[in-house]
């Protein structure tokens, strides 16, 4: 059963750039969740997509969008990108429902902004 | 209010020894506290978590416990290894609008020396 997996692992990328990673949630998972962690930091909490609808997100600007397919697959955008952006994104998936249900990460995206 | 204070920022302990992570909230409508545990280039992974119905629960060499009253969790790490060196971040989780919202503490690096 593999667990959650992101793509691309390291990428570098220009400012001003746009970048797209993309995340497949453990199976039998049907929410996805993103966050960004800055190094030493903890994750910080960008969005979550359930049904393919964003259903809450934290306090990241509007440049940071994201999608989720039928399959429950997502994909996180971000636009205009800034030197700040530099961080490792993990996407996070669990089952829908209240707190309590497992929330598992995947390895995570490794983003420099030069 | 929606904060987890984590401490100690690092942890120097002796193999064999106990090592004691502290964290502390304010937002009585948290419900469920993970503990996750990330080594160097790798996701978090859930570790051992708690309801706060519970003062205490013990897995292995892990026990987290639960201080509802001052609003204080911590993790106890018995016969500490050199394969336990890693970060580790406390978490705190509420149900908003159906879905399960996690707030992480900024980490704790723990080092175990033989």
């Amino acid at each position: 059963d593999a667990g959650v997996t992101q793509s691309p692992t390291h990428l570098i990328k220009t400012r001003g750039q746009q970048v797209t990673l993309r995340c497949s949630p453990k199976s039998g998972h049907d929410t996805v969740s993103w966050y960004q962690q800055a190094l030493g930091q903890g994750p910080q909490f960008i969005f979550q997509y359930y049904e393919e609808e964003e259903r809450q997100r934290g306090n990241f600007p509007d440049r940071f969008s994201g999608h989720q397919f039928p399959n429950y697959s997502s994909e996180l955008n971000v636009n205009a990108l800034l030197l700040g952006d530099s961080a490792l994104y993990l996407c996070a998936s669990s089952l829908s429902g209240g707190s309590g249900n497992t929330i598992y990460f995947g390895e995570g995206s490794w983003l420099t902004v030069v | 209010q929606q904060q987890v204070k984590q401490s100690p920022q690092s942890l120097i302990v002796q193999k064999g020894g106990i090592s004691i992570i502290n964290c502390a909230y304010e937002n009585t409508a948290f419900d469920y506290f993970p503990w996750y545990q990330q080594f160097p280039g790798k996701g978090p992974a859930l570790l051992i978590a708690i309801r706060p119905d519970v003062s205490e629960k013990k897995e292995g060499r892990f026990t987290i416990s639960f201080n509802k009253s001052a609003k204080q969790f911590s993790l106890h790490i018995m016969d500490s290894q050199p394969g336990d060196s890693a970060t580790y971040f406390c978490a705190a989780s509420t149900p908003v609008g159906g879905y399960q919202k996690v707030t992480f503490g900024t980490g704790t690096k723990l080092q175990v020396i033989p």
